[in-house]
């Protein structure tokens, strides 16, 4: 079956610099793949996703960049800001949403 | 609220109890789904629906879930004979079909099984 591995654990970067997160697959017939940002306490809330024909995507701030060959896909978010702190969660899915196979999430610490 | 809605957000009960939890969905949305989360971890899929139907099961699910969907709207998950093992965040999301299929979730509710 699908798995997603995730890195880094934890990201910590400076205020107004840039960070990146990347998640690898393992099934090729994966074609969505979404982005969760979870506040300690609160619900994942769906920043950004990508389909598999697609390369890339983008919203303000926010990219996700998919390289279907080698199997993996990452985000980008530049000039960072403290709200930006979270855990963010990367998943990849099949057929339907209920198939989401999701990674371990990455601590992303933004440091004033 | 237009949001996905849960109840309670937090329950504490001892080993052996069964306990019942509630989703409420986007009232427009006829996917529901169950995950389990635990501390650092992503979301485990539980369970789903479309409409009153509970499509998909997880192998991993023990026979002490059980979910309903009785008139394809709101959604209970039981536990029955709880284990601390059992402790975690369960969350509920819920989705349309025939478009994007983005995933809303509710706040959870918050097991802790002593």
């Amino acid at each position: 079956g699908e798995n997603v591995e995730q890195h880094p654990s934890t990201l910590s970067v400076q205020e107004g610099d840039s960070a990146v997160i990347k998640c690898t697959y393992s099934d090729s017939a994966s074609n969505y793949f979404p982005w969760y940002k979870q506040e300690l306490g609160k619900r994942p809330q769906l920043i950004i996703d990508i389909r598999s024909n697609v390369g890339e995507k983008k919203d303000q701030r926010i990219a996700v960049t998919l390289n279907k060959t080698a199997k993996h896909f990452s985000l980008h978010i530049t000039e960072t800001q403290p709200e930006d702190s979270a855990v963010y969660f990367c998943a990849a899915s099949g057929n339907s949403n209920y198939q989401l196979i999701w990674g371990a999430g990455t601590k992303l610490i933004i440091k004033p | 609220d237009t949001g996905v809605s849960q109840n309670p957000r937090h329950k504490i009960t001892k080993r052996g109890q069964n306990v019942t939890f509630r989703c409420d969905p986007i009232s427009e949305h006829n996917r529901l789904y169950w995950y389990r989360q635990t501390l650092g971890q992503g979301p485990e899929f539980l369970t789903y629906f479309q409409n009153e139907a509970q499509l998909e099961k997880s192998r991993l699910l023990s026979d002490r879930f059980s979910a309903e969907r009785p008139k394809g709207s709101f959604s209970t998950l039981e536990i029955q004979r709880t284990e601390q093992g059992d402790s975690a965040m369960y969350l509920c999301a819920s989705s349309l079909t025939g478009g994007d299929e983005k995933l809303f979730f509710g706040s959870g509710t918050q097991l802790s099984v002593l």
